[in-house]
């Protein structure tokens, strides 16, 4: 009864690969996000979508592509991986954005390796 | 644009003994502050919140203050635990954006026996 659930929670792979993250939250959620999180702990936005409508896309290489199949679920793809982007990708739900004081919820990391 | 500066990058304290982290911030619309604590190898989850129209807010053992005329915000934790050791990072809330906080850096909390 995981609230926000991603897979796979590891992954190696070799430069220039693509590969996918999946996340689903079962908090009924309107909101969801994609944060990255490097070695030096700081926790970056990449992408927030509410009700499957992108809002936030931040400055964040064209080789990385969300999509929201629906509001339950945010996926990540990534084309042609680089050293660079390892790290751990974190998927989050909040009720309706976080203005309003909602929690955001994270799930349980992806950490991504790219040899 | 909104920041957020957080202090210090680490902090080391006696099992016992008080912590406390301090933040800053540019915005002075943001209205929303949130610390969460990010155990070694696990996810961050929210710990303490405080909105613009409160000064002060606790929890148990944890506190959160802020200072709106001053644009800061801080977490006291009182008698440490080892189960305090931590990242923590505080937030802020992003002038005309639902969707977006702004994160300090981290503070890695490091509880000494």
């Amino acid at each position: 009864d995981t609230a926000v659930s991603q897979t796979p929670k590891y992954l190696v792979t070799q430069m220039g690969n693509d590969k996918s993250i999946k996340c689903e939250q079962n908090l009924g959620h309107d909101t969801m996000y994609w944060y990255k999180q490097d070695s030096k702990k700081f926790l970056k936005i990449m992408f927030s979508y509410n009700n499957k409508e992108l809002i936030i896309n931040e400055t964040v290489p064209n080789r990385f592509s969300p999509k929201s199949p629906d509001k339950a679920h945010l996926n990540l793809h990534i084309n042609s991986l680089e050293l660079g982007d390892s790290a751990v990708y974190f998927c989050a739900s909040s009720l309706r954005g976080v203005s309003s004081g909602n929690t955001i919820y994270f799930g349980e990391g992806s950490w991504l390796t790219v040899v | 644009g909104e920041n957020v500066e957080q202090h210090p990058s680490t902090l080391s304290v006696q099992e016992g003994d008080s912590a406390v982290i301090k933040c800053t911030y540019s915005d002075s619309a943001s209205n929303y502050f949130p610390w969460y604590k990010q155990e070694l190898g696990k996810r961050p989850q929210l710990i303490i919140d405080i909105r613009s129209n409160v000064g002060e807010k606790k929890d148990q053992r944890i506190a959160v203050t802020l200072n709106k005329t001053a644009k800061h915000f801080s977490l006291h934790i009182t008698e440490t635990q080892p189960e305090d050791s931590a990242v923590y990072f505080c937030a802020a809330s992003k002038r005309g954006s639902n969707y977006q906080l702004i994160w300090g850096a981290g503070t890695k909390l490091i509880i000494k026996p």
